[in-house]
């Protein structure tokens, strides 16, 4: 059983940022916090992980508050090609993939 | 450095055939997990191997399913006795380290699409 709850889906317009938001209250003291991105037919993609805190790389940042029990994905700006479904991963022990959510971006 | 790679991309198979589905890890990696993905769902882990061991088969239907992650050549997935039930897609990741090492980062293939006719 996954370990996380998201929003079955979400709407944006080009441009604007998305956050999406995953909650994890039963997360473990070992248990990373790992967001993939997945495009119809295709495998999923790792896009950010992160422990505690803020991470930011070239596509997303993550935000993670102290406790933990949850995280969000931001995604800055988007566009028509970031219309995919994004899964939050927190289960490290059994990799198991929640629901995810589906974001789709209008122009 | 090759992704990993799976194949067949698209395989139809009438009912009560078989079907084996390959997957060939990332150079260097020897962890494999397969997953299943049904249509418009989300990714059902199926089971994890290393090199010549089933580690955690416990996503895996009782009967009919077997895999398998020989010391050559790719993992396989078979399926036997297809049914209808059984189309979906099915993912294969790999990963340099072991599940309790891995922090949660995979790399997948681009999927084995199994229809039953």
């Amino acid at each position: 059983l996954a370990k996380t709850t998201q929003p079955i889906s979400m709407d944006s317009y080009e441009g604007q940022e998305v956050n999406i938001t995953c909650s994890h209250n039963n997360i473990a003291t070992n248990d990373y916090i790992t967001w993939y991105q997945q495009f119809p037919s295709q495998g999923p993609r790792f896009i950010i992980q992160g422990y505690k805190t803020k991470v930011t790389n070239e596509v997303a940042s993550l935000f993670i508050p102290a406790d933990r029990k949850s995280s969000t994905l931001s995604l800055p700006r988007v566009s028509l090609s970031d219309t995919a479904v994004y899964y939050c991963l927190v289960d490290t022990d059994k990799l198991i993939f929640g629901t995810g959510t589906r974001l789709q971006v209008f122009p | 450095n090759a992704g990993v790679m799976q194949n067949p991309r698209h395989l139809v198979r009438r009912r009560g055939q078989e079907a084996r589905l390959r997957c060939s890890p990332m150079k260097g990696h020897s962890h494999v997990y397969w997953y299943r993905q049904l249509p418009e769902e989300g990714l059902k882990f199926m089971v994890y191997l290393q090199k010549e061991n089933i580690i955690d088969e416990s996503g895996m239907p009782k009967e009919r399913f077997s895999a398998e992650f020989p010391k050559e050549g790719p993992s396989i997935l078979r399926i036997q006795q297809v049914v209808r039930g059984d189309s979906a897609a099915y993912f294969c990741a790999s990963s340099p380290l072991n599940r309790r090492e891995n922090t949660g980062e995979l790399f997948f293939g681009e999927g084995s699409r199994l229809t039953v006719l």
